[in-house]
């Protein structure tokens, strides 16, 4: 069965510092990945996608993601971490098959940032 | 563009209530689905649809829980009778296209059940 493991519940950065959030998949072809971000209060939002092509996929709000076929991961990358991106953040995978249209997630990343 | 839209944003009834939460998806987009948050439980499918058709409902916890699309602009989601563990956050999505699209999330109903 398809599914998406984000190992880190919780992540602490401080503000400035360079962040790695982890994202592993399960999935027997070459999956469609994402990945959200939700503040609080509102709703997931996309931050970027892969389908295909150049492995490594730049985002919104200066994100950046590479997929690794070798590894099955998807990490998420910024170089300098602002205030403002403390969130919860997801990693989704877009199913194909009978359960086209429907996307499985990881049970989300909380980013803190450290002043 | 105007986003997915939730209604009400907040609702907190007593148990045994009837509870309608609705939802318009962004003009054009063929998926619709709805979610739950909770703490523990994080975010769950409950079900999706598919030009107005329910595709797959596995998600729906109980029998107490429905959903209808009528029309390509409008979906409900029912609880009769409510419960407090029904107290989370719902969310409704909507998607053009397959897989390969993301969804585009509305900013949720936050339920509370007393």
């Amino acid at each position: 069965a398809q599914s998406v493991t984000q190992p880190d519940i919780h992540i602490t950065v401080s503000e400035g510092a360079s962040l790695e959030l982890r994202c592993n998949y399960s999935y027997g072809a070459t999956p469609y990945l994402f990945w959200y971000v939700q503040s609080p209060g509102q709703g997931l939002q996309l931050l970027l996608k892969y389908f295909s092509g150049d492995t490594l996929v730049q985002g919104i709000k200066g994100f950046e993601a590479e997929f690794k076929r070798s590894q099955s991961s998807f990490n998420l990358r910024k170089p300098s971490v602002h205030w403002s991106d403390a969130a919860e953040y997801f990693c989704a995978v877009g199913l194909l098959g009978t359960n086209a249209g429907k996307s499985t997630f990881g049970d989300g990343t909380t980013l803190t940032v450290k002043p | 563009d105007a986003g997915v839209i939730q209604s009400p944003r907040h609702e907190v009834t007593e148990m045994g209530q009837e509870v309608t939460l609705r939802c318009k998806p962004i003009s054009g987009h063929d998926y619709l689905f709805w979610y739950r948050q909770t703490m523990m439980r994080g975010l769950e499918l409950l079900i999706y649809f598919n030009n107005n058709v329910p595709i797959d409902d596995s998600g729906m916890p109980e029998d107490r829980f429905s959903a209808k699309m009528p029309n390509a602009s409008f979906s409900t989601l029912k609880i009769q009778p409510s419960e407090p563990r029904d107290s989370a956050v719902y969310f409704c999505a909507s998607s053009f296209g397959g897989s390969d699209q993301p969804q585009h999330f509305g900013d949720g109903t936050r339920l509370s059940i007393l």
